[in-house]
C-alpha cells in the first residue's frame, strides 16, 4: 500500500518571502501521479498543482512549483511571493494509474502568512 | 457549469443512529469518490461510484455504505453511528477511471457530522 509523509505539521513564512513544504511518498509503482491540495477555512480541497512521475520535468502553475525527486521519493512544494490568501491547510497526496482514481493524502501542514 | 455541491452542511447525531450524506456531482462527472477526514488529518478514501457501481473501497466497515444514482449523484450512508465517526465528509466528483491523470477531482466543502 503507498503511504505520503508530511513531517511538517505547521510551516510560517512572512508575506512576499518563499516558502517550502515537504513531501515524502512510499510506493513500489513506477508510474503515479502526486498532487498538492490546498485546504482554507471554508473547508474545500483546491487543487494547486499535479505531477506525473514518467515526467522529468519539475511541474510550476505561476507561484507554485515542485521539486519531484522520483529515486528518492519526494515531491515538495515550493510557494514564491507569499501571499495573504495563500493561508491553509496544504495536503500532498498520492494516486496509482490503477484501480479506483483514490487519492493517498499525507496528514497536512499548516501554513501561516505573517504580513 | 456547477461545482460539487455537499449536504447537509453541518449534522449533529446520537451514538447507533443512522445518517445519511448527499452529494451532486459537477456536471458531466461520472465518477464519485467519499472520503472522511478526521480532525487534524489528512483525508482518508472511503469508496469510489463510477457510473453507479462500486469501484473501489476502503478500509471502513460495512456499516459504511453509498449509492449513485443515474444523475450521478451520490449518497453515503452510515449506520449505528459511534463516536470516532465525527469527521469531516468530503465528495469528488471526477470525469472518467482511472488511468487518465487529467480527470481532475472536484471536491465539495464537505458534511461536518458529529456524533454525540
Amino acid at each position: 500500500a503507498q503511504t505520503v509523509t508530511q513531517s511538517q505539521p505547521e510551516m510560517s513564512v512572512q508575506e512576499a518571502e518563499t516558502v517550502t513544504l515537504s513531501c515524502t511518498y512510499d510506493t513500489s509503482e513506477s508510474d503515479y501521479y502526486l498532487f498538492w491540495y490546498k485546504q482554507p477555512p471554508s473547508r474545500q480541497m483546491i487543487l494547486v498543482i499535479r505531477q506525473e512521475a514518467y515526467k522529468q520535468q519539475n511541474a510550476t502553475e505561476n507561484r507554485f512549483s515542485v521539486n519531484f525527486q522520483k529515486a528518492a521519493k519526494s515531491f515538495s512544494l515550493k510557494i514564491s511571493d507569499s501571499q495573504l490568501g495563500d493561508a491553509a491547510m496544504y495536503f500532498c497526496a498520492y494516486r496509482s494509474p490503477r484501480g479506483a482514481q483514490k487519492l493517498v493524502f499525507g496528514q497536512g501542514t499548516r501554513l501561516t502568512i505573517n504580513p | 457549469e456547477t461545482g460539487v455541491t455537499q449536504s447537509p452542511t453541518h449534522l449533529i447525531k446520537t451514538r447507533g443512529q443512522q445518517v445519511t450524506l448527499r452529494c451532486s456531482s459537477q456536471s458531466g462527472h461520472n465518477t464519485v469518490s467519499w472520503y472522511q477526514q478526521a480532525l487534524g488529518q489528512g483525508p482518508q478514501f472511503i469508496f469510489q461510484y463510477y457510473r453507479e457501481e462500486e469501484n473501489g473501497r476502503g478500509n471502513f466497515p460495512p456499516r459504511f455504505s453509498g449509492l449513485q444514482f443515474p444523475n450521478y449523484s451520490s449518497e453515503l450512508n452510515v449506520n449505528a453511528l459511534e463516536l470516532d465517526d465525527s469527521a469531516l465528509y468530503l465528495c469528488a466528483s471526477s470525469l472518467g477511471r482511472h488511468r487518465d491523470m487529467n480527470t481532475e477531482a472536484f471536491f465539495g466543502q464537505g458534511t461536518r457530522l458529529t456524533v454525540v
